[in-house]
């Protein structure tokens, strides 16, 4: 079936660090990326939808400078948390589809802590 | 608005005993629903995908139903293990763009020996 990946699966950084996470979609073209975060016990926060070579379009309350997406390609989109803070500790989940079938597929996810 | 709504929220079974958990959906028009499940601190894996003329999908012990008519989807867990306890997501897509889903809050699920 088809993979998406996460890099990296967890990491670690200082305040006021910018933190980069890749999500790749490993034997598909992935239109569509969406990222997530979630909370421990809660569910999945959609942040925000990215297509491939256009600008990604942002849920309310999510900072678009704060959060920066890119996806450049049909296989990778990465999502930048920039000047981290402690609050930004989550867990952040990417998934992919195609418009050819819309099937969803999960990476691993991303555990990012904030010191 | 599209929503899913799942229930129960959170449920605690013991090993051996059969569970269903239910999703209700409003998404319109209707393309396909899935159940995931998550692990705590992994990424949702998926059970099911089924489509409007789809009504009964299994996967091992895991076996989804679908009514489009009204709405309603559940999936039945026979012969829970230890391993089953996890989070079960229902996610419905609608047709046409990039099939944006929609995400229900999940079931919290905890087999106890």
């Amino acid at each position: 079936g088809a993979v998406v990946s996460q890099h990296p699966s967890w990491v670690i950084c200082k305040s006021g660090t910018s933190v980069k996470i890749e999500c790749r979609s490993l034997d598909f073209q992935a239109t569509t990326m969406f990222w997530y975060r979630q909370f421990p016990k809660q569910s999945l926060m959609l942040m925000a939808t990215s297509n491939e070579g256009s600008k990604a379009t942002y849920e309310q309350g999510v900072e678009k400078d704060k959060f920066l997406i890119n996806h450049a390609s049909l296989t990778l989109s990465t999502l930048t948390v920039t000047s981290a803070h402690p609050e930004d500790s989550s867990f952040y989940i990417c998934s992919a589809s195609t418009r050819m079938t819309g099937e969803l597929f999960f990476g691993e996810g991303s555990r990012l802590t904030v010191l | 608005k599209n929503q899913v709504e799942q229930s129960p929220q959170s449920l605690i079974i013991l090993e051996g005993k059969n569970c269903t958990l239910q999703c209700n959906y409003t998404v319109s028009p209707f393309s396909n629903l899935r159940w995931y499940k998550q692990d705590t601190g992994r990424g949702p894996v998926s059970l099911t995908i089924m489509t409007f003329s789809e009504n009964t999908k299994s996967n091992g012990r895991y076996t989804a139903t679908l009514d489009a008519d009204t709405k309603q989807s559940s999936l039945h867990i026979t012969a829970s293990q230890l391993s089953d306890s996890a989070s079960y997501i229902c996610v419905v897509s609608a047709r046409g763009g990039s099939y944006i889903p929609t995400f229900g809050r999940g079931t919290s699920l905890i087999v106890h020996p």
